[in-house]
């Protein structure tokens, strides 16, 4: 099974900033078969990024993503206010799929 | 559009079974895998198992194998998720999602159902 482990558990940011959160993987990911969700409360997620750096249908384009093997990167290049948010990591190369613990984008 | 409709809140005691409808619209049902996914109240997301609506055969996380189980009803293009044996540590909201076409492995979720709370308790 692949671990995956969020950094950091909280983000306490202004609108208007950069947001870097970061998901590390226990092995690597096959074909980069990773994708990053945003929930916000009382909500389903939201798929943003899937193959670890495509754009899913309707995404602003400040959110972008990167890495491949084990390190993968969610950058939200200015947060907006709706942005605030939790965000989750998945892998689904190979069964079981799992999801990192989340980040959570706070308001500072 | 794909829309995918969940059945409505429970409330099951311990050692109950409990069966969450998933209602798919706006895309051919059979060709498109389904999973299911839980997250317990203030946690994480959990995914649960895959299904082949074209096959009917499943593919469960380990530690749920034995108490879950998935099927279909073609003429409503209606996946149905069943958990036996309910523990206090099942309470939580369970979504369905719509995983890749049957003719791939591997995709991501772009389509959720909105949620079905089940809460356990004696």
């Amino acid at each position: 099974e692949i671990v995956l482990t969020q950094s950091p558990g909280t983000l306490s940011l202004s609108p208007g900033e950069r947001a870097t959160l970061s998901c590390r993987a226990s092995q690597s990911v096959s074909n980069s078969y990773l994708a990053w969700y945003q929930q916000k409360p009382g909500q389903a997620p939201r798929l943003l990024i899937y193959g670890a750096s495509s754009r899913a249908t309707g995404i602003p384009d400040r959110f972008s993503g990167s890495g491949s093997g084990t390190d993968f990167t969610l950058t939200i290049s200015r947060l907006e206010p709706e942005d605030f948010a939790v965000y989750y990591c998945q892998h689904y190369g190979s069964s079981p799929l799992t999801f990192g613990g989340g980040t959570k984008v706070e308001i500072k | 559009q794909v829309q995918l409709v969940q059945s409505g809140a429970e409330v099951k005691k311990p050692g109950a079974s409990v069966k969450v409808s998933c209602k798919a619209s706006g895309y051919t049902f059979i060709n498109y895998y389904m999973h299911w996914v839980r997250q317990a109240p203030g946690q994480g997301l959990e995914w649960m198992g895959i299904f082949n609506p074209t096959s009917g055969s499943i593919t469960s996380a380990q530690k749920l194998q034995g108490r879950v189980t998935m099927t279909r009803d073609t003429s409503t293009s209606t996946v149905y998720m069943e958990l036996s044996s309910l523990r206090s540590d099942d309470t939580a909201v369970y979504y369905c999602a719509r995983g890749p076409s049957v003719r791939y492995s591997s995709g991501s979720f772009a389509y959720w159902g909105q949620g079905t709370l089940v809460t356990v308790s004696s």
